[in-house]
């Protein structure tokens, strides 16, 4: 059975720097072809792809957002670590982590975190 | 980057009836194409993926088509648990991106 759970700060000020945790289970990315991404949702607004990391390491990025995004990995702890530096208040928005599927699908969603930015 | 347009952006309709949605891409992505529902407060769920390909669990009222840059998702009979926002991605190539989503309404 595959779960993804995200975890982190629900408030964070402007102009600091976010760190949110992704753990899983029933899947290993050190296996070949696995990968997780990040992706977002403003309130009200549509979902928005920030990152991706395989189990090669290879990561992936938003071109938008890419300067302020960092994403690793801890395949011990079945984890998965986005950082958003610089953070607004146009940041806030719910974030999710999931599973991508091999045929690039993203097949497991965590239940998403509500991360809002305000001083 | 790969750009997504959905149409319509919302749509009224009753249960029973037909709904297809569209989706085009602003560059082929052959069928790396994967549609998802999304109700209020909840995570997206995958619907289909490789543009024609059922996911799991899904009815068989869902089906998928297209390839290249565009792409259709039909719901052949409306359920009242159908309405939800619907959202397109593409799989083709990073950044992987969204579509705007398409909110379906009760008539």
């Amino acid at each position: 059975q595959v779960t993804l759970k995200e975890s982190g700060p629900a408030l964070v000020k402007p102009t600091q720097t976010l760190t949110l945790t992704c753990t899983f289970s029933g899947f290993s990315l050190s296996t070949s072809g696995m990968r997780v991404s990040w992706i977002r949702q403003p309130p009200g607004k549509a979902l928005e792809w920030l990152a991706r990391i395989d189990w090669d390491d290879d990561k992936f990025y938003s071109t938008s957002l890419k300067t302020r995004l960092t994403i690793s990995k801890d395949t011990s702890k079945n984890q998965v670590v986005l950082t958003m530096t610089n953070m607004d208040p146009v940041d806030t928005a719910t974030y999710y982590c999931a599973r991508i599927h091999p045929a690039g699908a993203l097949d497991y969603w965590g239940q998403g975190t509500l991360v809002t930015v305000s001083s | 980057d790969i750009q997504m347009t959905q149409s319509p952006s919302s749509l009224s309709a009753s249960v029973g009836d037909r709904v297809t949605i569209t989706c085009r891409a602003s560059q082929s992505i052959s069928s790396y194409l994967n549609w998802y529902q999304q109700k209020p407060g909840k995570a997206p769920k995958l619907l289909i993926y490789a543009a024609s390909s059922l996911q799991s669990g899904v009815p068989s009222r869902f089906s998928g088509s297209g390839s290249g840059t565009d792409f259709t998702l039909t719901i052949s009979s409306l359920q009242p648990e159908d309405f939800a926002t619907y959202y397109c991605q593409q799989s083709y190539s990073s950044p992987y991106s969204f579509g705007q989503g398409t909110k379906l309404e009760i008539k």
